[in-house]
């Protein structure tokens, strides 16, 4: 059974500050998401990352995929107010599946 | 395109009624995937249908709950009888053949009374 845990499960931190989001899974994937969701709202795509070594960068987010380690990592650059929401990856199940399996999420609170 | 649809945004029902959700996937996708969230549970996954077909239902927490997807722009959730530990954001989600990269509708908010 694929499990995926995420920490911290919370985050608060300053404004400019830098911070990481880990992601860790105890199976072998090489598909991996990252969802945002904002308060009442629903989960966004962030990041699609299919292959180990794989860097995305959008804005101050930027999110990397090792599958040796099977880990993800989500790292954020001079945070804003902006950013504040909870984060989510999601790995896939492999060839063949059509599932994803989530962590419980990052609760990020960037305060001023 | 309109993303996935979802209806009604939000319901109040009182324990014992029929709650019945409904969700519109991505034109062209066929997959469907029905989630609920609380802040107890986190996300759950219910059930998700390829190709109209049920696969995979064992997160169905009990008979009270099923899942149809009659043709591949329509699907439904109903819950027969509400009770409030029911209540909670259900998420419907598509995504297309051989990519798993799912995309979520807006969610029905539930309130069982």
């Amino acid at each position: 059974e694929l499990k995926v845990e995420q920490n911290p499960l919370f985050l608060s931190m300053q404004e400019g500050k830098n911070y990481t989001i880990y992601c860790n899974y105890s199976t072998t994937s090489d598909r991996l998401y990252w969802y945002r969701q904002d308060p009442g709202k629903s989960l966004e795509s962030l990041f699609v990352l299919l292959s180990n070594g794989a860097v995305k960068q959008e804005g101050r987010l930027m999110a990397s995929l090792d599958t040796k380690a099977r880990l993800s990592t989500l790292h954020i650059t001079a945070a804003v107010h902006d950013l504040s929401a909870t984060y989510f990856c999601a790995v896939s199940s492999g060839a063949g599946s059509y599932q994803l399996t989530f962590g419980k999420g990052t609760k990020l609170s960037v305060i001023p | 395109d309109a993303g996935v649809i979802q209806s009604p945004r939000h319901e109040v029902t009182e324990m014992g009624q029929e709650v019945t959700l409904r969700c519109k996937p991505i034109s062209g996708h066929n997959s469907l995937f029905w989630y609920r969230q609380t802040m107890m549970r986190g996300l759950e996954l219910l059930i998700y249908f390829n190709n109209n077909v049920p696969i995979d239902d064992s997160g169905m927490p009990e008979d009270r709950f099923s899942a149809k997807m009659p043709n591949a722009s329509f699907s439904t959730l109903k819950i027969q009888p509400s009770e409030p530990r029911d209540s909670a954001v259900y998420f419907c989600a598509s995504s297309l053949a051989g990519l798993d990269e799912q995309f979520f509708g807006p969610g029905t908010r539930l309130t069982v009374l």
